[in-house]
């Protein structure tokens, strides 16, 4: 198992601006990967993030909006920048802990509301 | 579009009967299939998986059956609790990868 830590738990922002949410994990993970989950919604995955290279983006999301660092095993970060309402979103951060198995573990996630 | 998804948005259950929630997907080169219950304001959290080379897999108090003739996953909840009320979700594993479906809100009636 593991236990992830994200901030902020939430945070109102203004169009235009830019937040970074913090992933903090209790162990050493080589797997993290960030979802969003709109109100309602299912939840979308935005990039894998492995340690010591670039964060692989999925169709539809890319650096320039999301900007991820992964500079350890335990510690990741998601930037939203450049913010509108259509950001406005839960993102979650996860770890796999056994490899190839799907059986992820999820941070409370960050509540983000974009006026 | 998604490839995996749910038959039901909604299903509610009276407390101690049997729950059953369905999910269609259409990657057949899936390895495994999970389903992820997620509470009100947390993260989702791993209720149990199934390979793909398996038609069912039991656990407490839950069974996930695979049809892969018609690529059908459901998940049964047997004796259906208060604290089973939640967002139920099916995901698929594929190329390193876990994509969810649309979810299935559970609400128990006492």
């Amino acid at each position: 198992s593991a236990v992830i830590s994200q901030k902020p738990s939430r945070d109102i922002c203004q169009r235009g601006t830019s937040l970074t949410i913090q992933c903090q994990v209790d162990s050493q993970v080589t797997m993290m990967f960030w979802y969003r989950q709109q109100p309602g919604q299912s939840l979308t995955l935005i990039a894998t993030a492995n340690q010591g290279s670039e964060a692989t983006y999925e169709s539809g999301f890319v650096i320039d909006k999301f900007p991820i660092s992964r500079p350890n095993l335990t510690f990741s970060t998601l930037t939203v920048s450049n913010m509108s309402p259509e950001d406005s979103s839960i993102y979650l951060c996860s770890v796999e802990t056994q490899r190839n198995t799907g059986e992820l573990f999820f941070g409370e996630g960050s509540r983000l509301t974009v006026l | 579009g998604e490839s995996v998804g749910l038959h039901l948005p909604t299903l509610s259950v009276q407390e101690g009967d049997n729950s059953i929630i369905n999910c269609a997907y259409s990657n057949s080169a899936s390895d495994y299939f999970i389903w992820y219950k997620q509470e009100s304001g947390k993260g989702p959290q791993f209720i149990i998986d199934i390979r793909s080379n398996m038609d069912k897999r039991q656990g407490q108090r839950v069974t996930v059956l695979l049809n892969k003739t018609v690529k059908h996953l459901s998940l049964q909840i047997a004796a259906t609790q208060p604290g089973d009320s939640a967002v139920y979700f099916c995901a698929e594993y594929w190329d390193y990868k876990l994509s969810f479906g649309a979810g299935t809100t559970v609400t128990v009636r006492a």
